[in-house]
Formats: structure tokens, sequence, C-alpha cells
């Protein structure tokens, strides 16, 4: 059973253009969370998903931001008109079901340039 | 507002040692405590976690302790080794499983040969 796989590893954007960051959950698993983590920093909470609903946004920046799990294909974390700020390490952590361990994928480095 | 505060930062022993790393907490609506570990370049892998009905609670070498009324918790590795070497990271949610985690800002650990 392949873990929580997210891609790109590593991804460069120029200040203003797009950042796609994907993330396939583990089999099985219908749960979703984005977080963020910057340099010398814990994990911060970003979002929450479920197939095609967004349970929780109340980490996401209000623009720019956006993310969707939907039903066929893996969750997307959009970051439109990236800056220089958005660098950070973004992981995806997956859970077969509310009230369970979650189980977080490698991460995206996001480096904007 | 930091809600998950840890404490040390950083902390360096000798194999064999007995690092231990203290979380305290303000919310007391938590009800589920992981501990993270993370390797450089990778994601974070749940250790253990404890639920607030328990004082103690032990998994091979590590051993979550709990204070429900002193708000903390703390982790304890038993005979580290070099290998244990890592960043460790508290987290604590409401929701009693691995929604919206809020994460401590993390213990780098080195253990020396």
């Amino acid at each position: 059973n392949a873990g929580v796989m997210q891609n790109p590893r590593h991804l460069v954007r120029r200040r203003g253009q797009e950042a796609r960051l994907r993330c396939s959950p583990m089999k099985g698993h219908s749960h979703v969370y984005w977080y963020r983590q910057l340099p010398e920093e814990g994990l911060k909470f970003m979002v929450y998903l479920q197939k095609e609903n967004i349970i929780d946004e109340s980490g996401m920046p209000k623009e720019r931001f956006s993310a969707e799990f939907p039903k066929e294909g893996p969750s997307i974390l959009r970051i439109q008109q990236v800056v220089r700020g958005d660098s950070a390490a973004y992981f995806c952590a997956s859970s077969p079901k509310k009230g369970t361990e979650a189980f977080f994928g490698q991460g995206t480095r996001l480096t904007v340039v | 507002q930091q809600q998950v505060k840890q404490s040390p930062q950083s902390l360096i022993v000798q194999k064999g040692g007995i690092p231990i790393i203290n979380c305290a907490y303000e919310n007391t609506a938590f009800d589920y405590f992981p501990w993270y570990q993370q390797f450089p370049g990778k994601g974070p892998a749940l250790l253990i976690a404890i639920r607030p009905d328990v004082s103690e609670k032990k998994e091979g070498r590590f051993t979550i302790s709990f204070n429900k009324s002193a708000k903390q918790f703390s982790l304890h590795i038993m005979d580290s080794q070099p290998g244990d070497s890592a960043t460790y990271f508290c987290a604590a949610s409401t929701q009693g499983g691995s929604e919206k985690l809020v994460f401590g800002k993390g213990t780098k650990l080195t253990v020396n040969p």
C-alpha cells in the first residue's frame, strides 16, 4: 500500500506565476489535509477536504489560495500569483475517516524567485 | 497566538541518554495529542499519540506522559540512538483525531555516538 504521494517534490516559480501542488492520498483514504511549514517552524493547518467537499478552510489565506479534492484524481492545492512569502514546504496528509490517525506525504518544497 | 508551546528548541544527548521534550497547551478542548518525528527533507511520521483519559502511554522506546490538570504532555525517548536524531513535533486537536492539528514549533534532537 503506497503512502501519501505528493508531486512535484520541488517546485520553483517566479513571482506572479501559479503553483499547483498535487496530493494522492493513501488507498482507501477519503480525508485529505494540507499543511504549510515555514523554515524552523511547525506545520500550520490550511484546509481539510473530503471527496468533492471542503470541510474546513479556516487556515487558508483569503486570497490567491484554493484547494480541491475531486471525485476522481488527486487533491490539488493551487496558489495564484505567488509571492516570495509563499516559499515553504507544503505537506498533505490523509486519513480513512474522521477521528483517526493521519499519514503525511513527503511534501512539496515551493521556492518563489 | 501559539496554542501549543514546545520546549526545548534543541537538545543534544549522548547515546543511551533519555531526552525529554515538553509541550504545554491552553485549549482545554484538545482531546488528541500526537507526537511526530521528521527527518530532513521528509514528511512528519506519527510516533505515538495519547488521549486525555490516560496519563502515560508507551510504544517501544517512546513514552508519552500526560498531565491533564497542568495541561502539559511530554515525550521521553529511552536508550536514545544516533538514528533518533531528528526534529520532533508535538501536536493537538479538538476533534479526537488528526483533523486540524495544531503543532508545536519542534525540537531538534541530536544524539551523539
